[in-house]
């Protein structure tokens, strides 16, 4: 069965530093794996997603992940935190073999950033 | 124009009543989900629905009732209320069912509060 695991379920970090958000997933068959972001008040929104091809994707707001078979993760990162970033992250898998209805989704991790 | 638009944004309401939230997508997608989050921002998928057929049913006390009149509208019923229903519900939509690497497009959700 697909799972995901998200380290971390609070990570606080200074305004400039970087940001690593740890996602590790379960799978047996190839995944696609989503980043999402809750803003405070709202729904989630996208980030990022890997399908296939190049392991590292780029997303919006200066995130981008890299899908590692072997690590069975997909960390989501950004060089430089701004404050507008503070929310809740998610991460998401899917499997591509048609056996799955749904997404399997980590706990989420809260994003702080310090001044 | 708001992708995917759910009503109302907040609900407060007594135990034992019973209450609907709408839900609508203008996105022209095939699939629609009803997720529940609760305090601790666990995301539970409740429903979903591929062109207004019902695909997955999770177990949820069938207090709740989605319907769907077409393929761009998801309601949910809910009777009897019980304090342990607070939550805030999310409307989602995709291009088609899971599992794909078509995202999910989130309303921004219904804060239910019982008491």
């Amino acid at each position: 069965a697909q799972s995901v695991t998200q380290l971390g379920s609070h990570v606080s970090v200074s305004e400039g530093a970087l940001v690593l958000l740890r996602c590790n997933y379960s799978s047996s068959v190839p995944p696609y794996l989503f980043w999402y972001v809750q803003y405070p008040n709202q729904g989630l929104q996208l980030l990022l997603k890997y399908t296939t091809g190049a392991t590292l994707v780029k997303g919006i707001n200066g995130f981008e992940a890299e899908f590692k078979k072997s690590e069975t993760s997909f960390h989501l990162t950004k060089p430089s935190a701004h404050m507008s970033d503070a929310a809740e992250y998610f991460c998401a898998v899917s499997d591509n073999a048609g056996n799955n209805r749904k997404l399997i989704w980590g706990l989420g991790t809260s994003l702080a950033v310090n001044p | 124009d708001t992708a995917v638009s759910q009503t109302p944004k907040y609900l407060v309401t007594q135990m034992g009543n019973d209450k609907s939230i709408k839900c609508e997508q203008n996105l022209g997608h095939d699939t629609m989900y009803w997720y529940k989050q609760d305090s601790k921002k666990f995301l539970k998928i409740m429903f979903s629905y591929n062109n207004k057929e019902l695909i997955i049913n999770e177990t949820v006390p069938n207090r709740f009732s989605p319907k769907s009149p077409d393929k761009a509208h998801l309601n949910l019923h809910i009777n009897s209320l019980e304090l342990g229903d607070s939550a805030v519900y999310f409307c989602a939509s995709s291009q088609v069912l899971q599992p794909s690497n078509s995202p999910l497009h989130f309303g921004n959700g219904t804060r239910l509060t019982v008491t």
